[in-house]
């Protein structure tokens, strides 16, 4: 169980375009969904938190027009990296929380998508 | 502040147990996590402490003692795939996990 997917697994695109990357929770409800950032050999870097219904609340720094999220149900997220450009390529991950009540362990447990890798040229 | 310290690095041997260190310091406290990070995926879920104490879970045990901000990760019958990064996660009093950069697990035949 709590198995969380991304779409694309990888992208490359050219600097300008949009891209948007789906995250969805594929046999739990998600409370909240939480997308990272992480560039070679570094640490996890949170870039915002969403919960269904709400606007995502981003982290100091994170550009909330550049980076768009939407979380329209309680199994899917998505972010959008608008304009992309060369800076913005990265290993792009989400990550989701069950449904208080559905776990035995904890519901603050973060169950991470396979990411995405994206290339802005 | 908060900060998390682990070993940058290990190196172990198929077969042996090894033990991955972890202090940490956080705005109040609500459990620890550990994920392990192959190299281009993503984490994966390996435990959660939120009492003192010893979690055993298979060849994987997660140690806690919150008055010292420490745990450890101990890794039994090492096999060459558990060669990766361990990542040390407190989580902080507004329910935010805290991430280091973990530590790279060598496993050598």
């Amino acid at each position: 169980g709590a198995v969380v997917s991304q779409h694309p697994s990888r992208v490359i695109c050219k600097s300008g375009t949009s891209v948007k990357i789906e995250c969805r929770s594929l046999d739990f409800q998600a409370t909240t969904m939480f997308w990272y950032r992480q560039f070679p050999k570094q640490s996890l870097m949170l870039m915002a938190t969403s919960n269904e219904g709400s606007k995502a609340t981003y982290e100091q720094g994170v550009e909330k027009d550049k980076f768009l999220i939407n979380h329209a149900s309680l199994t899917l997220s998505t972010l959008t990296v608008t304009s992309a450009h060369p800076e913005d390529s990265s290993f792009y991950i989400c990550s989701a929380t069950l449904h208080p009540g559905q776990t035995k362990t904890s519901t603050d447990t973060q169950y991470f998508g396979p990411g995405t890798r994206l290339t802005v040229l | 502040g908060q900060n998390i310290d682990q070993p940058t690095e290990m190196t172990a041997t198929e077969g042996a147990i090894v033990q991955i260190n972890c202090t940490y310091q956080t705005s109040g406290f609500n459990g620890l996590f550990w994920y392990q990070q192959h190299a281009g995926e993503a984490p994966t879920f390996l435990s959660y402490n939120v009492l003192d104490g010893l979690e055993e879970k298979g060849r994987f045990s997660s140690f806690l003692s919150r008055s010292k901000g420490y745990s450890y990760l101990l890794l039994k019958e090492l096999q060459m795939k558990d060669s990766a990064s361990y990542l040390c996660a407190p989580m902080d009093s507004n329910y935010q996990l805290i991430w280091g950069a973990g530590t790279k697990l060598i496993i050598k035949p």
